[in-house]
C-alpha cells in the first residue's frame, strides 16, 4: 500500500513563527504537492514538485516555500506564521505517469494564534 | 485552464435511499475525471475515475459515475447510500498532459440519516 505521511496531526503556532510541515511518501513517486483545505474552498494548491529539487508554484502560493531535497520529502514553510494561515495542510503524491491516481497524507490541522 | 462546480454544499438523505452528487467541469481540452472522498479526520481516498475508455466507472463501495462529454458533467450515484457513507466528496479534473495539476471542487457534504 501506497502510504503518505505527515509529521503532525495537529499543530499550533503563534503569529510570527516559522512552521515546518514534512511530508513522506514511501512508493518512490515522482510529483508531489501540498494542498490547504478550508470550508467552503475545497482543495487549493499551494506548491507542487514534479522531481527532487524541482518546484512550482500553486494558485496560492503567497505566505509559503517549499523544499524537496530527497525524492520521498516534500516540506512546507510557512516563514512567518499568521492567522490566516490557519488551515488543515494535505500532502499528496503521484506517480508521473500510469494511473494518474494522486495520494494523499492524513492531514496537518494547523493553528496560528 | 479548467475548473469544477459542485453546486450542491451539502446533500442530506436517508438510508437506503439513492443519491446524485452533481459535478459539472469546464475546460479547453481533453480530461480525466476524479472523485474522491473524505470521511471525518482524515485524508482524500479515491472513489473513481474516468481516463478512457467506458463512459460508465464504477468505484469502490458501490459508488458509479458517469462522464458526459456534451455536459461536461460526471456525476456521482449510489442507488442505495448507508450511514457510512456519510463524508465529504471532492471532484476533481485534470487535463491530460502528465504535468498537469488536479482542479478541484469545493466539495458536497453528504449526511445519512436513519
Amino acid at each position: 500500500d501506497v502510504k503518505v505521511t505527515q509529521s503532525s496531526r495537529y499543530l499550533v503556532k503563534r503569529t510570527g513563527e516559522k512552521v515546518f510541515l514534512e511530508c513522506v511518501q514511501d512508493m518512490d513517486h515522482e510529483n508531489m504537492f501540498w494542498y490547504r483545505q478550508d470550508p467552503g474552498l475545497g482543495l487549493r494548491l499551494i506548491y507542487f514538485s514534479y522531481d527532487v529539487k524541482m518546484k512550482e508554484k500553486g494558485d496560492i502560493p503567497e505566505g509559503y516555500s517549499v523544499s524537496r531535497e530527497k525524492k520521498e520529502r516534500f516540506s512546507l514553510i510557512l516563514e512567518s506564521a499568521s492567522t490566516n494561515q490557519t488551515s488543515m495542510y494535505l500532502c499528496a503524491s503521484r506517480r508521473i505517469s500510469g494511473n494518474m491516481e494522486q495520494f494523499f497524507g492524513p492531514g496537518t490541522r494547523l493553528t496560528v494564534l | 485552464a479548467q475548473s469544477v462546480t459542485q453546486l450542491d454544499s451539502q446533500v442530506p438523505v436517508f438510508e437506503e435511499a439513492p443519491v446524485e452528487l452533481r459535478c459539472n467541469y469546464s475546460s479547453s481540452v481533453s480530461v480525466y475525471l476524479f472523485w474522491y472522498v473524505q470521511y471525518p479526520n482524515q485524508g482524500l481516498q479515491l472513489l473513481l475515475k474516468y481516463l478512457s475508455g467506458s463512459t460508465l466507472v464504477k468505484g469502490i463501495n458501490g459508488f458509479e459515475a458517469e462522464f458526459n462529454k456534451s455536459q461536461t458533467s460526471f456525476h456521482l450515484r449510489k442507488p442505495s447510500v448507508h450511514i457510512s457513507d456519510t463524508a465529504e466528496y471532492f471532484c476533481a479534473v485534470k487535463d491530460t498532459g502528465t504535468a498537469s495539476k488536479l482542479t478541484f471542487g469545493t466539495g458536497t457534504r453528504l449526511q445519512v440519516t436513519l
